[in-house]
């Protein structure tokens, strides 16, 4: 039972476009939602995160997006350049009952941005 | 850039043998982290430690086990690796527990 859900495997976008990559969720009790990207052959990077206290987090060419009524994010890269060809995973984070938070991450999109 | 490091890059193994997967870094995280990832699969976190002698068994059951003597160091142990531990293994550590995780490159290993 996926509780962090990345429906599209892939997606294309012609450089200097807009790349919207969008992440679901099942649980109300994540607060804190992060993306990576991630390149073959390499760990994943931070990219950007968002509390679930606020509707928009912006940083650059990066801009995450949060519905908490739909429960869901989405990753917004404007304008896309080719070396944002990448892996992009959606993460959220809850407390778990023990006091520790518990890390939940999508199957991830791979985007591709065509010169 | 993130200073954390995981050797080997690739293993391949035969069946039985007990293979070490090392991670360290060098930021002073006292969070630690292990996740398995399958090809087109999400990352399953499989242990984590809070600290020194500190580790605790993730969300994802595992034959592993890990050892926490020193910060900056976190191994993964299979005593006796079999073809179903074929897999690529992400470390991370992080600051903060609530906080972005830093990972390493990964260890990609094959079971025969």
């Amino acid at each position: 039972d996926q509780q962090v859900k990345q429906n599209s495997p892939s997606l294309s976008v012609q450089e200097g476009r807009i790349s919207i990559l969008n992440c679901d969720y099942t649980n109300s009790m994540f607060d804190y939602f992060l993306w990576y990207k991630k390149y073959p052959a390499e760990g994943p990077t931070f990219l950007i995160s968002i509390s679930s206290i606020k509707d928009k987090n912006e940083d650059g060419r990066f801009t995450v997006f949060l519905n908490k009524s739909a429960k869901h994010l989405s990753l917004h890269i404007v304008p896309s350049q080719p070396g944002d060809s990448a892996v992009y995973f959606c993460a959220a984070s809850a407390l778990r009952t023990s006091g520790t938070y518990k890390y939940i991450f999508g199957t991830g999109t791979r985007l591709k941005v065509l010169a | 850039e993130a200073d954390i490091y995981q050797t080997p890059r690739y293993l391949v193994i035969g069946t039985g043998k007990k293979i070490t997967l090392e991670c360290s870094q060098t930021m002073g995280h006292d969070k630690m982290y292990w996740y398995q990832q399958d090809p087109g699969m999400e990352l399953h976190l499989i242990h984590y430690s809070y600290g020194v002698n500190s580790t605790e068994k993730g969300d994802l059951s595992s034959e592993s086990t890990v050892s926490r003597i020193r910060t900056e160091h976190f191994p993964l142990t299979l005593e006796s690796a079999r073809p179903s531990h074929t897999s690529q293994y992400l470390c991370a550590s992080s600051a903060q527990e609530n906080n972005e995780q830093f990972f390493g490159p990964g260890t990609r290993l094959t079971v025969l």
